[in-house]
């Protein structure tokens, strides 16, 4: 059973283009998470989704930041416009759906670094 | 103040020693608690969950303190894998149960 798959592992980005971010869950789950972690932070909450649904996106940042989790297909962390401060590794996470809302284990996938030049 | 706070650390230590990790938590409207461990900036997995009874698996021991909001993990007879980077991590009552808040990590190195 495969984990979480994020896709690309690693991507480089000049300020002003776009990032796409991609986060395939692990068979069977239908509930998705997107964390940020900075250079010597800890991880930082960004958004959860459900399927065509976006539950939770108290952390994502106002502007140029946007997610999705269509009913086919990946989840996936757009962010247009990229400035050095978007830096960072990009982690997915997800989880079965099957217990009471948001309160299940998840499984972290090996992330994205985004390095923006 | 943070919503999750750990000791960076670094904690270095012998095999085979005894160490423990202490974090606190600001909301006490928190729900559930955890122990992840990261290698190398690689994904957190998770380590064990924390109840209130205090639970054990294997080499490894969580307690958490509500009245005190404190968490604690305690690692026996350490192992040269055990070397990693320790997450508190905590999930609160808020725009939903599916937000985590991480500390920012406690290192731990085991040497021989």
């Amino acid at each position: 059973n495969a984990g979480v798959m994020q896709n690309p592992r690693h991507l480089v980005r000049r300020r002003g283009q776009e990032a796409r971010l991609r986060c395939s869950p692990m068979k069977g789950h239908s509930h998705v998470y997107w964390y940020r972690q900075l250079p010597e932070e800890g991880l930082k909450f960004m958004v959860y989704l459900q399927k065509e649904n976006i539950i939770d996106e108290s952390g994502m940042p106002k502007e140029r930041f946007s997610a999705e989790f269509p009913k086919e297909g990946p989840s996936i962390l757009r962010i247009q416009q990229v400035v050095r401060g978007d830096s960072a590794a990009y982690f997915c996470a997800s989880s079965p759906g099957r217990g009471k809302e948001g309160q299940e284990t998840q499984y972290f996938g090996p992330g994205t670094r985004l390095l923006v030049l | 103040r943070k919503e999750v706070e750990q000791d960076p650390g670094p904690f270095n230590v012998p095999e085979g020693a005894t160490v423990a990790f202490n974090c606190t938590y600001s909301n006490s409207a928190s729900q559930s608690f955890f122990w992840y461990r990261q290698d190398c900036r690689k994904e957190p997995k998770l380590l064990m969950s924390v109840y209130s009874s205090g639970n054990e698996d294997g080499r490894f021991t969580a307690q958490l303190n509500r009245a005190s909001q404190y968490i604690s993990l305690l690692i026996r007879d350490s192992k040269l894998s055990d070397s990693a980077t320790y997450l508190c991590v905590v999930r609160a009552v808020g725009t939903s149960y599916g937000k985590l808040t991480f500390g920012q990590g406690t290192i731990l190195t085991v040497h021989p």
